[in-house]
């Protein structure tokens, strides 16, 4: 069983939408840790957020925004007025107890804002 | 955030080369990562370490090796490059604090094998 799932594989919106990129996860742990990165064309992964499981504020920064739900085992990722510099790849992981490697990621969703 | 460095960028090699990825970092991090990452974009993880001397296979099956004599030092080497191979290769690094622990990484190496 997928432990982040990140369902949308691709998603294309014209500039100035705003997008969201959702993140599921399966844990039993009740101490875990949830992670974005970017992936632009050029390759490498850029570090977005970090948030524990014990903190479930809402995150802003800028055009971006962060919906941390327990509840729904979610952590979705707002980009508000999409640019075409945003167009990359998403990953989405999960960190939690037991897990030698540390970090699991999602399969990644790949954003496309067209001008 | 980390610097961390993987050499070369792009490789286009012939099948049967021995070849050598190289990661970096200065940041003084105690751990250290290669994933393999394939077109379809999900990342493998194929290799980690927690220090000098410690190295230990991911969840991916890899024919690659590394080592990691140096702490900021963490190389990835194919004895025989196949097709198969073909691939992006990164490499990444942590500081280690415990399931807080952030992973910083390089730009990549993209590998082809003819």
């Amino acid at each position: 069983a997928q432990k982040v799932t990140q369902a949308q594989t691709e998603i294309s919106v014209v500039e100035k939408e705003d997008v969201t990129l959702d993140c599921v996860y399966e844990t039993r742990d009740t101490t875990y840790y949830l992670f974005w990165y970017k992936q632009p064309p050029s390759g490498e992964l850029v570090f977005l957020i970090r948030r524990n499981s014990f903190d479930e504020q809402n995150e802003i920064s800028g055009r971006y925004s962060w919906n941390f739900q327990k509840s729904t085992s979610s952590f979705n990722f707002t980009i508000t007025a999409s640019q075409v510099v945003d167009s990359a790849v998403y990953f989405c992981a999960l960190s939690e107890t037991g897990s030698a490697r540390q970090l699991t990621f999602g399969s990644g969703t790949q954003l496309t804002v067209l001008p | 955030e980390a610097d961390i460095y993987q050499t070369p960028r792009y490789l286009v090699i012939g099948t049967g080369k021995k070849i050598t990825l190289e990661c970096s970092q200065t940041m003084g991090h105690d751990k250290m990562y290669w994933y393999q990452q394939d077109p379809g974009m999900e990342l493998h993880l194929i290799h980690y370490s927690y220090g000098v001397n410690s190295t230990e296979k991911g969840d991916l099956s890899s024919e690659s090796t590394v080592s990691r004599i140096r702490t900021e030092h963490f190389p990835l080497t194919l004895e025989s490059a196949r097709p198969s191979h073909t691939s992006q290769y990164l490499c990444a690094s942590s500081s280690g604090e415990g399931l807080a622990d952030t992973q910083y990484f390089g730009p990549g190496t993209r590998l082809t094998v003819l």
